[in-house]
């Protein structure tokens, strides 16, 4: 089955690294995904990685996949107050065409100036 | 490119009316799939829509349901509403390609009273 787990709440300071957590199930899964939300706003994609790779760095976002342990990391570098949201760590499988996401419950991360 | 848009934005209703909640994905984009966000349950994935076809759908019952027009757009609608039934409802879109990414709307904003 399908079940992808965050923890819930992560604080850091303006300036430092931001590394939330990802850990997901279905080893069937073809794309990873993560998703940032605002309050009142819908999600807006950050950055996904395929399966068959293990690192994608853009810009200040780095996801490293271990698909042997099933765990998905997303570091944001330098953090800003902006970078305040909600984050949701997501898998597809897509290998059938059919596009539904599991999410995970969402990271709230707080950014203190 | 325009991105997804959703209307109304936000929507009051009492229990047992019904609502029909508009989607129009990005330009070109073929695939259209709901979502149920609430503060207990997540991201919940409710149904996606390919060329007019129902594709797949979530475990929702059948108070719920959708259709998509020629031009993509898509509607969905709840009938019977139930108290439980508030939240967001999130439509994303995407391109016909086998693992294309999901691009979101801002969301429509259902409280039922």
């Amino acid at each position: 089955g399908e079940d992808v787990e965050q923890s819930l709440f992560l604080s850091v300071r303006e300036g430092d690294s931001s590394v939330i957590n990802c850990t997901y199930t279905d080893s069937s899964s073809t794309y990873l995904y993560w998703y940032k939300q605002e309050p009142g706003a819908g999600l807006q994609l950050l950055t996904y990685i395929f399966s068959n790779m293990d690192m994608k760095q853009d810009q200040r976002l780095t996801v490293l996949l271990n698909k042997k342990d099933k765990h998905l990391s997303l570091r944001i570098a330098d953090t800003q107050t902006g970078d305040s949201a909600i984050y949701f760590c997501a898998e597809s499988m897509t290998d059938t065409g059919r596009r539904a996401l599991t999410f995970g419950s969402g990271t709230r991360l707080q950014v203190q100036p | 490119k325009a991105g997804v848009t959703q209307t109304p934005r936000y929507l009051i209703k009492t229990r047992g009316q019904q609502v029909t909640l508009s989607c129009s994905p990005i330009s070109g984009h073929r695939s259209v799939s709901w979502y149920q966000q609430t503060p207990g349950q997540g991201l919940q994935f409710l149904f996606e829509y390919f060329s007019e076809t129902q594709r797949n759908k979530g475990n929702f019952p059948g108070r719920f349901s959708g259709r998509q027009f020629s031009n993509s757009r898509s509607e969905m609608n709840v009938s019977t509403l139930e108290l439980g039934d508030s939240a967001l409802y999130l439509c994303a879109s995407s391109s016909s390609t086998v693992g294309e990414t999901q691009y979101f709307g801002p969301g429509t904003r259902l409280l039922v009273l």
